[in-house]
């Protein structure tokens, strides 16, 4: 069946440097490819997403590239600051009949060192 | 504008019994899907439902159902509780008719079955 997964459960960067995290998807049917940012105690964030026919996006300080050839997806993160701190979940939209449906990863865990 | 909101934050039932899971929209959309949230992994779609319809389910047994009321706020319920059925329970809102990706979630409710 469909997935999305992570290369990597958590990522340690210092504050300052520019963070990669890196994601796997298997379903090719997906129109979207999604960002989303959890921090503690909080429901998630929609980051930045990208259309399947793409392979670029840039937004404030953070930048998805698309990989179809490899179905890979990853969300860079320039200037990580200690509120970047948190899990970040990757997620595709793909149409289910009439109806669309997110399908989320597990998650990484970004760490920001002092 | 205010945000999605959830009720209750906590609730702690014993197996076999039957919760209700609250969730008000935020103000302008008409979607609301409903996802799992097990402690340390990803979201798992449950259900979503636009102007007070069913329109897709996630795989999930029967005694996961919800409904959508006319003010777009939501419901949802879990009968039969089983001990795997704690975890944190997000509701996310969004505009039908946009591309989805960018769903508006509350702080969840997290549920503990003893």
């Amino acid at each position: 069946g469909e997935s999305v997964g992570l290369h990597l459960p958590t990522l340690s960067v210092q504050e300052g440097d520019n963070s990669i995290i890196n994601c796997a998807y298997s379903n090719s049917a997906s129109d979207y490819f999604i960002w989303y940012k959890q921090e503690s105690g909080k429901g998630p964030q929609f980051i930045i997403d990208i259309r399947s026919n793409m392979d670029k996006r840039q937004g404030q300080r953070v930048t998805v590239l698309l990989n179809k050839t490899v179905k890979h997806l990853s969300l860079q993160i320039a200037a990580t600051q200690p509120g970047d701190s948190a899990v970040y979940f990757c997620a595709e939209n793909f149409a289910s009949g009439s109806a669309r449906q997110l399908t989320f990863g597990s998650g990484t865990q970004l760490t920001v060192l002092p | 504008e205010a945000g999605v909101t959830q009720s209750p934050t906590h609730l702690i039932k014993t197996r076999g019994q039957q919760v209700t899971l609250r969730c008000s929209s935020q103000s302008g959309h008409n979607t609301v899907s409903w996802y799992q949230q097990a402690l340390g992994l990803g979201l798992q779609f449950l259900l979503w439902y636009d102007e007070g319809e069913e329109r897709n389910r996630g795989n999930f047994p029967p005694r996961f159902s919800g409904r959508q009321f006319p003010n777009y706020s939501s419901e949802l319920n879990v009968n039969a509780l089983e001990l795997e059925d704690s975890a944190l329970y997000l509701c996310a809102s969004s505009r039908a008719g946009q591309s989805y990706n960018e769903q508006f979630f509350g702080p969840g409710t997290r549920l503990t079955v003893l």
